[in-house]
């Protein structure tokens, strides 16, 4: 069953640094999607990708968050100086079409943020 | 503002029975609602979801119903199984599709032998 995968499983990194998320969508999906979820905490929207440009983001996606599809499989999520409150478990989405569809999600990276 | 919550933390049922998970809603403009199961260490997984013009909708083993009037909605799982436990939550969306879903907080839902 095709599934969407996430690397890396667990990243630590040093508040400041910049880290990228990277996902492999399902491949004849079209729209793509960021969530994230603190420990204990929703899960929590950040932003929605489509013809290569972002549909949608929430107040949490700010200037430190970026995204891109470098290639013809991969999203990535960018955080260009992270903070502690960044620490989360972050979760690529994609589905095959706008609208009332079913959005599959990956297994997820921790991001832990020292 | 606007929220998606559920009632209860936790809810544990005896295996074979039948559990209901409740969640309230705000967003009275919100016309797609899904339920998602989240085992742990894992994603969250599409279980069904529901359009503001139904009131109910079935899948294998799962009910989900809408009552707009009061603004909530159930998932029902028919003879619960061990892997059955996860946490579930409800999600909505004013705009149809997984664009900025709102997430409810999530039940777990504990299944006893």
């Amino acid at each position: 069953e095709p599934e969407v995968t996430q690397t890396p499983s667990h990243q630590v990194t040093q508040m400041g640094q910049e880290v990228i998320l990277r996902c492999v969508p399902i491949s004849n999906h079209l729209y793509f999607y960021w969530y994230r979820q603190i420990l204990g905490q929703k899960v929590e929207f950040l932003v929605s990708f489509y013809n290569n440009e972002i549909s949608e983001k929430s107040e949490i996606f700010d200037d430190q968050f970026s995204v891109e599809r470098p290639d013809g499989s991969n999203f990535t999520l960018k955080i260009r100086s992270t903070k502690l409150e960044d620490s989360a478990m972050y979760f690529c989405a994609s589905s095959e079409a706008g609208g009332w569809t079913e959005a599959f999600f990956g297994q997820g990276t921790r991001l832990t943020v020292v | 503002g606007e929220s998606v919550g559920l009632h209860l933390p936790t809810l544990s049922v005896q295996e074979g029975d039948n559990s209901i998970i409740n969640c309230a809603y705000s967003n009275s403009a919100s016309d797609y609602f899904i339920w998602y199961k989240q085992e742990s260490g894992k994603g969250p997984q599409f279980i069904i979801d529901i359009r503001s013009n139904m009131d109910k909708r079935q899948g294998q083993r799962v009910t989900v119903l809408l009552n707009k009037t009061v603004k909530h909605l159930s998932l029902q799982i028919a003879a619960t199984q061990p892997g059955d436990s996860a946490v579930y939550f409800c999600a909505e969306n004013g705009r149809g599709g997984a664009d900025g879903l709102t997430f409810g907080k999530g039940t777990h839902l504990i299944i006893q032998p």
